[in-house]
């Protein structure tokens, strides 16, 4: 079972420079979502997405795109990079929470995504 | 707003201590309630959960009960193992947004 993959691994960039962190999930998921890690901070999360055609802001959106064509993939882009983007990315992916009710179904992640912003 | 509140590690013990790592949260409405654990190199991965007042939600010798009077969800284990040796985060989801809230995670080192 693949469940939820993350490509690259690890990326190294220079400051200005743009990047893509794709992110596939098999299972069907309706919910998509991306999180980046540091130290001291948990999880924090950066956009998510409801359904293909449908993503929405989350905590630090700022300097991320996203875009959902499929209900497959959910690719986080960088548009010019920068030193405070250094972190861990992590993508999760979920079945919709019910109408009207909290969440009760399990976020799957991905292995994470090290990138190092010089 | 909705928030966790987890202690602050790093945590060591020796095989066969107890644990607790504990866990306050701040929601609107009410919310369900989660403990995921993180292995060195991997990503996070569900550990138990709960989803309403008095639950304990157990897996894998973890437990961890939802106390609304308290808004806590400590997660403990009677006798820890090496292989528990993890980043553990606690986190909760409400029924006003499409979100999870994650705690700062804590470390958790068990020497042999």
């Amino acid at each position: 079972n693949a469940g939820v993959t993350q490509t690259p691994k690890f990326q190294v960039l220079k400051t200005g420079q743009s990047m893509t962190l794709q992110c596939a999930q098999d299972m069907n998921h309706e919910y998509m979502s991306w999180y980046r890690q540091d130290p001291g901070m948990g999880l924090r999360l950066i956009h998510y997405s409801v359904g293909a055609g449908i993503t929405d802001q989350g905590e630090v959106p700022n300097g991320y795109n996203v875009s959902r064509s499929t209900t497959e993939d959910f690719p986080l882009r960088l548009l010019s990079a920068a030193p405070s983007q250094t972190s861990v990315y992590f993508c999760a992916s979920s079945l919709q929470p019910p109408s009207g009710g909290a969440w009760t179904g399990e976020l799957f992640f991905g292995e994470g995504s090290r990138l190092t912003v010089l | 707003g909705d928030s966790v509140t987890q202690m602050e590690g790093p945590v060591t013990l020796s095989e066969e201590a107890f644990l607790t790592i504990n866990c306050t949260y701040t929601a609107t409405g009410y919310p369900s309630l989660f403990w995921y654990v993180q292995y060195p190199g991997e990503g996070l991965q569900l550990l138990l959960k709960a989803t309403k007042a008095d639950d304990k939600g157990s897996n894998k010798g973890f437990e961890a009960t939802y106390r609304k009077e308290t808004t806590s969800f400590h997660l403990e284990k009677g006798s820890v193992q090496v292989s528990d040796s993890a980043v553990y985060f606690c986190a909760l989801s409400v029924h006003t947004g499409n979100q999870f809230y994650f705690g700062t995670g804590t470390s958790l080192t068990v020497i042999p």
